[in-house]
């Protein structure tokens, strides 16, 4: 079943903890993105990476970091979270120029 | 300028009316364009995709396409409170990058 995961769905932790959210998708996709929605703001896009070790800042990245090893696989890293960063973080994918794939959604709180 | 504008609602229409959502872009290279539907709490999930202008009709969804306006909407035919959720509009940018509108919250009365 083509799908994009991410882990975990659902995370409570303290300031400063870092903390890694995984996001795998199983469609051979170039393009890979980060967003985070708050209520009234829409997706804002964190970070994009169109391929393997091409990465490249969105709206909102400061506080943020990723990776992009493996076509599959694009990371989300909080080096040292703050309670600003609480949030639903989704993660997605396609080929470029195509219509993108959703995770399911990660929902951070951080205290 | 934001690069792509919705208005943001709420846009509340009675069951069974025509819903009309609009959004605008900045980009005149965007080719692609999609409409997603995301309940609250849930995933945006993918309703349309247009690449040309003129009108792309799937059941009760038409997705309307100018590109000499810069303009994209999504008119929903025999509203239904199960269609109530936000909607938003994505646009592929030239540097193939996608970038979402902020998303307008339709809501339908019984």
């Amino acid at each position: 079943e083509a799908q994009v995961t991410q882990n975990p769905r659902y995370l409570i932790t303290v300031t400063g903890k870092k903390l890694t959210v995984t996001c795998s998708q199983n469609m051979n996709h170039e393009y890979m993105s980060w967003y985070r929605q708050d209520p009234g703001l829409g997706l804002r896009q964190i970070y994009y990476s169109m391929n393997v070790e091409v990465t490249d800042k969105g709206d909102v990245p400061e506080g943020y970091k990723v990776s992009r090893k493996e076509k599959r696989n694009f990371p989300l890293i909080l080096e040292s979270p703050s309670p600003n960063q609480t949030s639903l973080y989704f993660c997605a994918s396609s080929f470029r120029g195509q219509p993108q794939h959703f995770g399911d959604g990660t929902r951070l709180s951080i205290l | 300028q934001k690069e792509v504008e919705q208005n943001s609602g709420p846009l509340s229409v009675p069951e069974g009316a025509i819903a009309s959502l609009n959004c605008t872009y900045s980009d005149r290279g965007s080719q692609s364009f999609f409409w997603y539907r995301q309940y609250s709490g849930k995933s945006p999930e993918l309703i349309m995709s247009i690449y040309s202008n003129g009108d792309k009709e799937d059941g009760r969804f038409t997705a309307q396409l100018n590109k000499a306006s810069q303009y994209v909407s999504l008119l929903i035919r025999d509203s239904q409170p199960s269609d109530s959720a936000t909607y938003l509009c994505a646009v592929n940018t030239y540097n193939n990058d996608m970038r979402f509108g902020a998303g307008t919250r339709l809501t339908v009365k019984p």
